[in-house]
């Protein structure tokens, strides 16, 4: 059964960037029928979309986010990895990584989440 | 792109049906068959419930179901159980290509 594994540093400072990957458990990642995405959910609120990205095509992000945000694939290591930059308190979050059909909605696997804090 | 308007509570007793509503605009919701929902318990991952509008996941209760006027989806659960208490988003696709949430839901199981 496909896992999805966040990991990364727990405590950023502000100003600094933000850098989480996400470890697939098998090779799908190098299948374009699948879009790989990463959502967030900051302390007590609701879920915001950053982003997402597909083998062979093209990355999409979160208007609000697109000046500090890059998603990108690593086939070889079978990971998908976010940085955001010039991090904030506001950037304070669970940050989740999950898989999306392409060409649907389908939201199908979800990782468990990592939680990154923005404090000095 | 504005987070789609979902109620912040809504309640029912056990055994009842209730429905979500989420509504955005022409720019979503109202241009899209992409539309999901996901549930989340405290503390928990989220679920994903319905996609495109209408359509469960296998191994998905046939007590959940999703549709779709206009600009508004909604996401219908009857037979209302404890254990749906829990926060539900719906998503969805927009015109420039991208995806935005709802601002979620409280469920409560009286």
């Amino acid at each position: 059964q496909l896992q999805l594994q966040e990991s990364g540093p727990g405590l950023v400072k502000p100003s600094e960037t933000l850098s989480l990957t996400c470890t697939v458990s098998d090779d799908s990642i190098s299948r374009s029928t699948y879009s790989w995405v990463w959502i967030r959910q900051p302390p007590g609120k609701g879920l915001e979309w950053i982003g997402n990205t597909y083998y062979g095509g093209t990355t999409q992000y979160n208007p609000s986010l697109k000046s500090r945000v890059t998603i990108s694939l690593d086939t070889s290591k079978s990971q998908v990895s976010l940085k955001l930059t010039s991090v904030t308190a506001a950037d304070t979050a669970v940050y989740f990584c999950a898989r999306r059909k392409r060409y649907t909605s389908n939201l199908d696997v979800w990782g468990k989440g990592t939680t990154v804090t923005v404090s000095s | 792109q504005s987070a789609l308007t979902q109620p912040a509570s809504v309640s029912g007793s056990p055994g009842q049906s209730i429905s979500i509503s989420c509504t955005g605009t022409s720019s979503d919701v109202g241009n899209s068959d992409h539309v999901s929902w996901c549930q989340q318990h405290p503390g928990k991952v989220p679920k994903l419930m319905i996609y495109d509008v209408s359509h469960r996941p296998s191994g998905v209760s046939d007590r959940f179901s999703g549709s779709k006027s206009g600009n508004t989806a909604s996401l219908t659960i009857s037979g209302l159980q404890a254990e749906d208490e829990a926060d539900y988003y719906c998503l969805s696709y927009t015109t420039s290509k991208n995806w935005v949430f709802g601002g979620g839901t409280r469920l409560t199981v009286l």
